[in-house]
């Protein structure tokens, strides 16, 4: 069965940063890319970020290009997100989320629990 | 950026129901839109893929259909537990964009 399991948000200050975890299990994850998506409270889907499944191509929305850096391990099967420079308007649910066939980023299949990140003074 | 545009943005239904959904792009995207279902305080479940392909365990009640611009999620004999949020999303282009939600609401 896969599972995502999403973790490290919190309340931070503006301009500070937070690390979010992903550990997955189920599937051989070395072989798929994998995504992370959020929701900022009561609004829609936003993609944020893509990895393949090397780590070698790595993609960003324009929204978080050159503050947010996505990386993976994939000796310990888990996916992060290091958010530096954070702003009132990151605030959101941050899920992420593996894509369907190995070899695409997209569409996503499984998606983590997910995990809040607040930014606020 | 590609844009996708739903309707409507909110639809309060009675079970056993006929829903349509439909999401509309601002450029053509062949067929690489798919559906996500959102209960409340869940996470995105996928519902369709590629605009008509059925996934593994989804109820059959669950349709799309649509090519180009205009697809259209089709829920037959609506379900209490139908009640969520719906969102399309397109592969097409970078970046990958989502529609901005449909609510359903289960009188």
């Amino acid at each position: 069965e896969v599972q995502l399991l999403g973790s490290g948000g919190g309340l931070v200050q503006p301009g500070g940063s937070l690390r979010l975890s992903c550990a997955a299990s189920g599937f051989t994850f070395s072989s798929y890319a994998m995504s992370w998506v959020r929701q900022a409270p009561g609004k829609g889907l936003e993609w944020v970020s893509g990895i393949s499944g090397s780590g070698d191509s790595t993609y960003y929305a324009d929204s978080v290009k050159g503050r947010f850096t996505i990386s993976r391990d994939n000796s310990k099967n888990t996916l992060y997100l290091q958010m530096n420079s954070l702003r009132v308007e990151d605030t959101a649910v941050y899920y992420c989320a593996k894509a369907l066939h190995s070899g695409t980023f997209y569409p996503f299949d499984y998606w983590g629990q997910g995990t809040l990140v607040t930014v606020s003074s | 950026e590609i844009v996708l545009t739903q309707s409507p943005d909110f639809q309060s239904v009675t079970p056993k129901e006929k829903v349509t959904i439909t999401c509309r792009a601002s450029q053509s995207i062949g067929s690489s839109l798919h559906w996500y279902q959102q209960k409340p305080d869940q996470s995105p479940k996928f519902l369709i893929k590629y605009a008509s392909q059925s996934i593994s365990g989804v109820p059959s009640r669950f349709s799309g259909s649509g090519s180009g611009t205009d697809f259209t999620l089709t829920i037959n004999s609506l379900e209490a537990e139908d009640a969520a949020a719906y969102y399309c999303h397109q592969s097409s282009s970078f970046p990958v964009s989502f529609g901005q939600g449909t609510r359903l609401e289960i009188k």
